[in-house]
C-alpha cells in the first residue's frame, strides 16, 4: 500500500501570494486532515474532510481553504499569503475517525 | 476547550535510562489518546494509541503509555532508551462527533540522548 505523499516538499511565496499544497492519502482512506507546523511548535490543525465534506476546522481564517476529491486526494490553498503562514504543512489521511497517517509535509517560506 | 499540555520543553537522559513524557489533556468525556514522534525534517509517526479497554497500551518501539482518567494523562513511558529515540514526541487529542472532529497536538517534548 501507498503511504501519504505530499508535493511540493518546499516552496517560497511572497506576501500577498497565493498557494497550493497537494495530498494524495493513503489507499483506502476516506478522511483527510491539514495541519500548519510552525518551527519549534505543535501542528496545528487547520481543517478536515470526510467523504469531500468539511467536517471540522480548527481556528484559521477564511482563506485558508481545502478540496477533497473522489479519490480522496486532497488540496489546501491560502490566498494573500503573510510572514506568519511560513511553516511546516502537514498532511494526515485516516479511514473514518483513527489513527493518522502523516505525510513528510511541505514547507512554505513567505518572502 | 479542549487542550492537551505537555509540560516538558526539552528533557535529556543517558541512554540505557528509564523514560517518562506527561501529558495532561482537557476534554469533557473520553477522547481518543495519541502518541507521536517526529524526527527532524520528517512527517509524524504513530507510537500508540487509546480508544478505549485496557488503560496501559502498548506502542512501537518499545513504548508503552497508561491512560488514567483520574487525572487527565496519558503518560509515555520506556524502560530503557535508546540512542534512535532522541526526536520531538507529541501528544494528541481526537476528540468531537461524526459531524465535527479534530485533532488537537501538545506543543511537543524534545528528547535528548546522552552516549
Amino acid at each position: 500500500e501507498t503511504g501519504v505523499t505530499q508535493s511540493p516538499t518546499h516552496l517560497i511565496k511572497t506576501r500577498g501570494q497565493q498557494v497550493t499544497l497537494r495530498c494524495s492519502s493513503q489507499s483506502g482512506h476516506n478522511t483527510v486532515s491539514w495541519y500548519q507546523q510552525a518551527l519549534g511548535q505543535g501542528p496545528q490543525f487547520i481543517f478536515q474532510y470526510y467523504r469531500e465534506e468539511e467536517n471540522g476546522r480548527g481556528n484559521f481564517p477564511p482563506r485558508f481553504s481545502g478540496l477533497q476529491f473522489p479519490n480522496y486526494s486532497s488540496e489546501l490553498n491560502v490566498n494573500a499569503l503573510e510572514l506568519d503562514d511560513s511553516a511546516l504543512y502537514l498532511c494526515a489521511s485516516s479511514l473514518d475517525v483513527g489513527e493518522l497517517f502523516f505525510g513528510e509535509g511541505s514547507r512554505l517560506t513567505v518572502l | 476547550a479542549q487542550s492537551v499540555t505537555q509540560p516538558d520543553i526539552h528533557i535529556t537522559v543517558s541512554e540505557g535510562a528509564s523514560l517518562e513524557l506527561r501529558c495532561n489533556y482537557s476534554y469533557g468525556a473520553t477522547p481518543y489518546l495519541f502518541w507521536y514522534v517526529q524526527s527532524p525534517g520528517q512527517g509524524l509517526q504513530l507510537l500508540l494509541k487509546y480508544f478505549s479497554g485496557d488503560t496501559l497500551v502498548q506502542g512501537i518501539k518499545g513504548f508503552e503509555a497508561e491512560f488514567k482518567r483520574s487525572q487527565s494523562s496519558f503518560n509515555l513511558r520506556k524502560p530503557s532508551v535508546h540512542w534512535s529515540d532522541a526526536a520531538e514526541y507529541f501528544c494528541a487529542v481526537g476528540a468531537g462527533t461524526s459531524g465535527t472532529y479534530k485533532y488537537i497536538f501538545g506543543t511537543g517534548t524534545r528528547l535528548k540522548v546522552l552516549a
